[in-house]
């Protein structure tokens, strides 16, 4: 049982350049989400989805595309790289909602020059 | 906007030592959660609270949460090294669809 599997674990990319950040569970879980950790501000909220076909915006979702084809998969796209979004990602998925408990990813370490 | 605030920030104690973490938020929470980070991997669940007034005992770490569902501590009795690590605290909101980590709270433990 894998759990949450997050690819690449480190990429740098320049400025403007576009990528997507991979993120498959293989828990069945309903809820998935991703978040960005910066030091001295805990983790933020992205983007998150209830289940496959539905993504919904978190606190901070500008620069960032989601979508959520098949239950197993949920990738995060940057379109214009910038440096501001260097920082560690996090995937993380839970069955239903209403505070279940988040397994999440190692984290894919993003730096953008 | 940060709405959970843990303190303090950075805790370094001798091995032995009992210290307590706070998470503090002007909002009510659904549920509230704690994790433990450690360095390079993904934050992993110690425990999730539900009511006001709640305690929750896991081994030598215990849990509270607030009586108006604001916010939390964490308490642990006679550190060991193996405890040190990035300690989380995440609230749910109403819906429960979005959680809402505090600042994060570092602490070592010297041997």
């Amino acid at each position: 049982n894998a759990g949450v599997t997050q690819t690449p674990k480190f990429q740098v990319l320049k400025t403007g350049q576009s990528m997507t950040l991979q993120c498959a569970q293989d828990m069945n879980h309903e809820y998935m989400s991703w978040y960005r950790q910066d030091p001295g501000m805990g983790l933020r909220l992205i983007h998150y989805s209830v289940g496959a076909g539905i993504t919904d915006q978190g606190e901070v979702p500008n620069g960032y595309n989601v979508s959520r084809s098949t239950t197993e998969d949920f990738p995060l796209r940057l379109l214009s790289a910038a440096p501001s979004q260097t920082s560690v990602y996090f995937c993380a998925s839970s069955y239903g909602q209403k505070g279940q408990p988040q397994h999440f990813g190692d984290g894919t370490r993003l730096s953008i020059l | 906007t940060q709405l959970l605030e843990q303190s303090p920030q950075f805790l370094s104690i001798q091995e032995g030592e009992n210290l307590t973490v706070y998470c503090n938020s002007s909002s009510v929470f659904s549920s509230l959660q704690w994790y433990r980070q450690e360095p390079g991997e993904g934050p992993v669940l110690l425990v999730t609270v539900v009511t006001g007034g709640e305690v929750k005992k896991l081994k030598r770490l215990t849990f509270q949460f607030g009586d108006a569902r604001k916010d939390s501590s964490l308490h642990i009795t006679a550190a060991q090294p193996g405890d040190t690590g990035l300690y989380l605290c995440a609230g749910a909101g109403d819906t429960g669809n979005q959680f809402y980590f505090g600042t994060g709270t570092s602490l070592t433990v010297i041997p």
